[in-house]
């Protein structure tokens, strides 16, 4: 069974800072998805990648598949990013997912 | 077109009782996922069906957790015999096909147990 641990498990920072959330994992995998969770609410899918890098916006994802870790990042972070951001690996037969990063963002 | 759906968004019940959770998949995904999220705890996975076959249901609490598909699309989660353990948000999501694609989340039916 394949292990997710994030860090760090909650952080802090002030409107505007780089923000970075590490996942690592001790199988190797053929999809690594990072999930958002707000107050109350669903989860939305983020992004999902097998190698390399991607974008969406403020967001980046990253993904070594040598060294089994991935890093999400957020840049000039915002209030509204203040969510539970999920990392998960799996595939055809589900998602193991870590414990999740709480994420509050300060004006 | 529409996301995954969920009914009911919330179920309050007494212990003992039985409780059938529904999931309504995007229209054309094979996949379907349940998960649960203990108050507390992190998402764990329960059980998959890719069309109307659950290949593996090893990730049920117990034999009270059962699943169906039918038709490829609306699937149901019961419980029997609900224990206050099973307080939960249970999660539904599906993909276009299992593998690697995306999986998209319904909003959760949150179970109380009494």
């Amino acid at each position: 069974k394949n292990e997710v641990e994030q860090s760090p498990q909650n952080l802090t920072a002030q409107e505007g800072e780089f923000i970075t959330i590490n996942c690592s994992y001790s199988v190797g995998i053929s999809a690594l998805h990072w999930l958002q969770q707000h107050p109350g609410g669903g989860i939305v899918s983020l992004f999902m990648l097998s190698s390399g890098k991607k974008k969406h916006g403020r967001l980046i994802a990253t993904i070594n598949i040598q060294e089994k870790h991935s890093s999400l990042h957020i840049t000039a972070s915002h209030p509204r990013d203040s969510a539970v951001y999920i990392c998960a690996v799996g595939g055809a037969d589900g998602l193991t997912f870590g414990k999740g990063t709480h994420l509050i963002i300060q004006p | 077109g529409a996301g995954v759906s969920q009914s009911p968004s919330n179920k309050v019940t007494e212990k003992g009782k039985d409780v059938e959770l529904r999931c309504d998949p995007i229209s054309g995904h094979t996949a379907l996922y349940w998960y649960r999220q203990s108050l507390g705890q992190g998402l764990e996975f329960l059980i998959y069906f890719q069309g109307n076959s659950a290949p593996d249901k090893s990730g049920l609490p117990s034999d009270r957790f059962s699943a169906e598909r039918t038709g490829g699309s609306v699937s149901t989660l019961t419980i029997q015999r609900t224990q206050q353990e099973d307080s939960a948000v249970y999660l539904c999501a599906s993909s276009s096909r299992t593998g690697n694609n995306e999986q998209f989340f319904g909003p959760g039916t949150r179970l109380t147990v009494l």
